[in-house]
């Protein structure tokens, strides 16, 4: 069974202080990890797909990098607007559904 | 810009009566996913359609039900909503159902039941 393991539970963060969010997993074949930001009350919105072990992707202040066994966001200078709950999923070749963590609270004060 | 719609965004419903939740989809995409996510918990699929293929999760409850009528609509169906099925749902799309196939979210219906 997959299985998606995220740390810390929750950050708390100062305004321009880099940090990283721990996305650990365990899949039969990985598809594909997902990572999605949730604000209060709101849907998930898509921010990286990683399909492979060495894949980097960024977007703005994020970087999502991918290793066999775990994946890291990280956030450079976070600003207020980047706090949010941030989600980690992943797609194996056992099924066809996503196997989300249960998310990293992340708080950045001015 | 193509989207995932969900409404209303807020439902309230007596317990006991049934309610229906409505997603619309913009991406032209084939498969549709209807998740709950409760306080704090991570979504929790409830069932998907591929095309008119409906896919049920083992541990869905039989209260829960859902339609397809084409492409860019689906509906969730709530027969009898206990005080347990108060909580947000989530309609999802994706182009495919394998592989590494990105789902897209919509905003979400938080329904409270009284």
């Amino acid at each position: 069974e997959d299985q998606v393991t995220q740390s810390p539970e929750a950050l708390r963060l100062q305004e321009g202080e880099s940090s990283s969010l721990n996305c650990s997993y365990t899949v039969s074949g990985l598809r594909g990890l997902f990572w999605y930001r949730q604000d209060p009350g709101k849907g998930p919105e898509f921010l990286f797909t990683l399909y492979s072990a060495g894949e980097e992707k960024e977007k703005e202040r994020l970087k999502a990098t991918l290793t066999k066994k775990e994946s890291f966001l990280h956030i450079t200078a976070p600003k207020p607007e980047d706090s949010a709950t941030y989600l980690c999923a992943v797609r194996g070749t056992a099924g066809n559904k996503l196997t989300f963590g249960g998310g990293t609270r992340v708080l950045v004060k001015p | 810009d193509a989207m995932v719609i969900q409404n209303p965004r807020y439902q309230v419903t007596q317990f006991g009566k049934p309610v229906t939740l409505s997603c619309s989809q913009t991406l032209n995409h084939n498969v549709m996913y209807w998740y709950q996510q409760k306080s704090s918990q991570a979504p929790k699929l409830l069932f998907h359609y591929y095309d008119k293929d409906f896919n049920n999760e083992a541990d869905t409850p039989d209260n829960f039900q859902s339609r397809r009528p084409n492409t860019s609509f689906c509906f969730l169906d709530i027969r009898s909503p206990g005080l347990g099925d108060a909580a947000m749902y989530l309609c999802a799309t994706s182009r495919d159902d394998y592989g590494g196939e990105t789902q897209y979210f919509g905003p979400g219906t938080r329904l409270l039941v009284l």
